[in-house]
């Protein structure tokens, strides 16, 4: 059964830094994309960016590059989120999810299967 | 950017009931590259359909996706009382990822 399990909801305050995770089991976790999404509370969802596990390659949509870092551990199956200078407005819950296509080359494509989502909260 | 626009915003319906919600693009999405997803409070979204018309493991039949270019659709024939839920587009016709803003099914 595929699965990803992600990192406990996260209490923050502005300027912290943070890194949540997100663990891949039941499939080849090193040869499927994952990705990030975003969701503002009461909002809609939005693509952060993905990352090959393979060999760490990284995609961002142009809303999000140079705001956060992913990053993968392919040993531990593993994929992360990072934040050096957290802020207010980066509070959400935030989804991994598998990009449905076991491919190398970066293809858009949709997500077949989804982590609980990560609720961060970013407050003084 | 494929901006996607999802209408209604809200429908409000009885169990029983038929629910069509549309998603136009503002640009066609290339070979029907669209996605639909459910998401109900609290929980992680679940895919319901890819390229269009392509249901998801899973899914029962009384949903359906359709349409190509700029405008499709997810047809739920008969709500049943878990179908009340928000509903996302995605299209993956491009490399940047986008979603529709979403449609709240809700109990009239």
């Amino acid at each position: 059964e595929v699965q990803l399990v992600q990192s406990g909801a996260e209490v923050k305050k502005p300027g912290e830094s943070l890194k949540i995770s997100c663990k891949g089991s039941g499939y080849s976790f090193t040869t499927y994309w994952i990705g990030w999404v975003r969701q503002m509370p009461g909002k809609g969802l939005e693509w952060m960016g993905v990352i090959y596990p393979g060999d760490s390659d990284t995609r961002y949509s142009p809303s999000f590059q140079g705001q956060v870092t992913i990053s993968a551990d392919k040993a531990i199956s593993t994929a992360y989120m990072h934040w050096s200078t957290l802020k207010a407005s980066d509070s959400a819950m935030y989804y991994c999810a598998r990009l449905g296509l076991e491919r190398r080359r970066w293809d858009p494509y949709y997500f077949d299967y989804w982590g609980q989502g990560t609720l961060v909260t970013v407050s003084s | 950017e494929i901006v996607l626009t999802q209408s209604p915003g809200t429908l409000s319906l009885s169990p029983g009931e038929r629910a069509t919600l549309s998603c136009r693009a503002s640009q066609s999405v290339s070979s029907s590259f669209l996605a639909w997803y459910q998401q109900k409070p609290g929980q992680a979204p679940r895919l319901l359909f890819y390229g269009a018309s392509s249901r998801a493991t899973g899914i029962p039949d009384r949903f359906s996706g359709s349409g190509s270019g700029t405008d499709f659709t997810l047809t739920i024939s008969r709500l049943e009382p878990e179908d009340f839920a928000v509903y996302y587009c995605q299209q993956y016709g491009s490399s940047l990822l986008t979603f529709g803003g979403g449609t709240k099914v809700e109990i009239k």
